[in-house]
């Protein structure tokens, strides 16, 4: 049982390039979500998904787009890369009244 | 909007030391509480959570926390810290009804002195 699986670990970007944070998660939870963790702010909230086809925004969206075509994966698209968003990543996934089960962790630079 | 306020950014403490890591949050509805812990290096894993019953939680290695609602608190205790419990400690709260997101704390950072 693998729980949730994030890739790729670590990632340097040049401004401007596109990429995409995958997250997969084999415990049929039907929500997942997505932080960006930096010094001092927490886990902020960047996007999340209720069910397959479901997704919203939270509270630091701009920059960043997801989709949930399947339950399993949620994946997280960095469209025109910023240094503003060289950060720590974390997907989590849960099932309702459950606490979240957390990823490990992707490490994004952005020079 | 909910919050979660965390009162103490960094701790230091010796061994053998009480702990008591404080964290309101600002929401007059049902709420399910929780606490993280981060270790260097390492993802969030959870350490205890509170949904409903006993206002009193026990986690694992020691850790426990208590709910008071008047007070719209949720503080982390363990009577005795070791070197290991050196980590970063979250708390979060989700609505009672809809827990589809997390709001977290900014989060304790911890360090123990052996």
């Amino acid at each position: 049982n693998a729980g949730v699986t994030q890739t790729p670990k670590f990632q340097v970007l040049k401004t401007g390039q596109s990429m995409t944070l995958q997250c997969a998660q084999d415990m049929n939870h039907e929500y997942m979500s997505w932080y960006r963790q930096d010094p001092g702010m927490g886990l902020r909230l960047i996007h999340y998904s209720v069910g397959a086809g479901i997704t919203d925004q939270g509270e630091v969206p701009n920059g960043y787009n997801v989709s949930r075509s399947t339950t399993e994966d949620f994946p997280l698209r960095l469209l025109s890369a910023a240094p503003s968003q060289t950060s720590v990543y974390f997907c989590a996934s849960h099932r309702q009244n459950y606490g979240y089960t957390f990823g490990s962790g992707t490490r994004l630079t952005v020079v | 909007a909910q919050s979660v306020s965390q009162h103490n950014h960094h701790v230091i403490l010796s061994e053998a030391a009480s702990l008591e890591l404080g964290c309101n949050y600002s929401y007059g509805g049902t709420v399910n509480l929780f606490w993280y812990v981060q270790y260097p290096g390492q993802h969030l894993q959870l350490l205890l959570k509170y949904f409903s019953g006993d206002p009193l939680v026990k986690g694992i290695k020691g850790f426990e926390a208590e709910f008071i609602k008047s007070k719209f608190s949720f503080n982390l205790r363990k009577p005795s810290v070791q070197w290991s419990d050196t980590a970063e400690y979250f708390c979060a709260v989700t609505q009672g009804n809809r827990d589809d997101k997390i709001i977290f704390g900014k989060g304790t950072r911890l360090h123990i002195l052996p």
